[in-house]
C-alpha cells in the first residue's frame, strides 16, 4: 500500500497537456522534496523532476512540476507518443525515515 | 561515464540464500549513497533502503528491515543486497540507484536491474 496517492492511469492525445497528481501528508510531501520518475516499458526508472520542480539536463521543458502543501503535480505539455510510460512520485517520509513512492500512474497516449 | 552495473538474473528455490551486486564506476563511489528499489511483477516501485559507502551506515525501510541485508565493499566500489532465506514473494526486479546530492533520494544513475525469480 503506497503512502503517496496517484491516479492509476491518465491519458491524452498527442499535443495535449496532461497532469498527474500526487497526494501525501505533512510528514512526507509537506516537509520534504518531491521527485518524479519516469519508467519506460522494460527499462529502469529515471529522474524526471528533482527537488519539487527541477529538471535534470536532458529532460525536455515540456515536463514541469509543482508542489503545494501536501500535494504535488506533474504536468506534461505537448504530449508525444514517447511519453507513454509509468510515472511515479516520491518523497522522503520523516515518520518512516525512508523514501516512499506513489503507486504509479500509467500514461497512455491515444 | 557514470555507470551502475548490476549482477545477472538469478533463479533460486525458496529457502536458498542470495546476494546480488551493484558496481559503480567513473565517479567517487564513497561520495553518494546507494539505494535499493524493488519492483514486483506488474507493480510499482518500493524503496528498500540505502547505504552510505563512506561509513557503511544503513537506513532500511521498515517494510524490509530484517528481511534483507544491504552492504558495501568500498575496495571494489560495489554494493550488495542479500537474503538469507528467499521466499516466493521475493520474486521481483531489484534496482540499485545512486543518490541525489541530498543523499536521500534515488537519483540520476540507476543500475539496469537484477531479476530475481524464486520458485520451487
Amino acid at each position: 500500500q503506497s503512502v503517496l496517492t496517484q491516479p492509476p492511469s491518465a491519458s491524452g492525445t498527442p499535443g495535449q497537456r496532461v497532469t498527474i497528481s500526487c497526494s501525501g501528508i505533512i510528514s512526507n510531501i509537506g516537509s520534504n522534496y518531491v521527485f518524479w520518475y519516469q519508467q519506460l516499458p522494460g527499462t529502469a526508472p529515471k529522474v524526471l523532476i528533482y527537488r519539487n520542480n527541477q529538471r535534470p539536463s536532458g529532460v525536455p521543458d515540456r515536463f514541469s512540476a509543482s508542489k503545494s502543501g501536501t500535494s504535488a503535480s506533474l504536468a506534461i505539455s505537448g504530449l508525444r507518443s514517447e511519453d507513454e510510460a509509468d510515472y511515479y512520485c516520491a518523497a522522503w517520509d520523516d515518520s518512516l525515515s525512508g523514501v516512499i513512492f506513489g503507486g504509479g500512474t500509467k500514461l497512455t497516449v491515444l | 561515464e557514470v555507470q551502475l552495473v548490476q549482477s545477472g538474473a538469478e533463479v533460486k528455490k525458496p529457502g536458498e540464500s542470495l546476494r546480488i551486486s551493484c558496481k559503480g564506476s567513473a565517479y567517487s563511489f564513497t561520495s553518494y549513497w546507494i539505494s535499493w528499489v524493488r519492483q514486483m511483477p506488474g507493480k510499482g516501485l518500493e524503496w528498500m533502503g540505502r547505504i552510505d559507502p563512506s561509513d557503511s551506515y544503513i537506513n532500511y525501510s521498515p517494510s524490509f528491515q530484517g528481511h534483507v541485508t544491504i552492504s558495501i565493499d568500498q575496495s571494489i566500489s560495489t554494493a550488495y543486497l542479500q537474503w538469507s532465506s528467499l521466499k516466493a514473494s521475493d520474486t521481483a526486479m531489484y534496482y540499485c540507484a545512486r543518490s541525489d546530492s541530498t543523499g536521500f533520494y534515488p537519483g540520476d544513475y540507476w543500475g539496469q536491474g537484477t531479476l530475481v525469480t524464486v520458485s520451487s
